[in-house]
């Protein structure tokens, strides 16, 4: 069964930093391009980051870019992201979820989200 | 960035019958070299993360109930719930996948029961 869990969320001042694990089981991990999503409090679904299987690609959308950094851990099947200069607006659950191919693909699994809470 | 626009935001619909609801999408998404339209479809019920069951915008994924189909083409596209249930209530979005990056979402349309 394919698993996806995040861990790593909690409350953090504004310009605070922050990591976000997601951790894989019950599929090859290291064959599978993965992504971040978050949804703020009662707002839609928002892409963050891509990675593709073997970190040769990397994307960002542009709210987060220059301070959001996504990696991976082929080895210990696990996605990370590490978040700096946190500011109120990044509030949100993080979903890690899996591409079912490249970049232009959509998600077939997502774990059940790490709530990220910036705040003074 | 691709424009995803989905309406209406909420519907109402009773037990049994159908719901429909749409998705535009800015510019087209259908890559013509393989004639597949880079669309999905997912369901998201609260408290709980989104799903997904709809890809290649009519490809129902495994498991999904067959009351639920995609269709449409280019820029418009269609989910429709053949016969409501009570566990179909949950917020819906789109999702199109052509022009990457950014992967982008529609606002999403939540259904509730009549």
């Amino acid at each position: 069964e394919v698993q996806l869990v995040e861990s790593g969320g909690g409350l953090v001042q504004p310009g605070g930093s922050l990591r976000l694990s997601c951790a894989a089981s019950g599929f090859t991990f290291s064959s599978y391009s993965m992504n971040w999503v978050r949804q703020a409090p009662g707002v839609g679904l928002e892409w963050v980051s891509y990675i593709s299987s073997s970190t040769g690609t990397i994307y960002y959308a542009d709210s987060v870019k220059g301070r959001f950094t996504i990696s991976r851990d082929n080895a210990k099947n696990s996605l990370y992201l590490h978040m700096n200069s946190l500011r109120a607006e990044d509030t949100a659950v993080y979903y890690c979820a899996r591409a079912t191919t490249t970049s232009s693909s959509h998600f077939d699994y997502w774990g059940q989200g790490a709530l990220v809470t910036v705040s003074s | 960035d691709i424009v995803m626009t989905q309406s209406p935001d909420s519907l109402a619909v009773s037990l049994g019958e159908r719901a429909t609801m749409n998705c535009k999408s800015s510019q087209s998404v259908l890559y013509r070299s393989n004639n597949k339209n880079y669309l999905a479809w997912y369901q998201q019920k609260p408290g709980q993360p989104p799903k997904l069951l709809i890809y290649w915008a009519s490809t129902r994924e495994s498991g999904v109930p067959d009351r639920f189909s995609g269709s449409g083409s280019g820029t418009d596209f269609t989910l429709t719930i053949s016969s409501l249930q009570a566990e179909d209530v949950a917020v819906y979005y789109c999702q199109q996948y052509y022009s990457t990056p950014p992967i982008t979402f529609g606002q999403g349309t939540r259904l509730e029961i009549k």
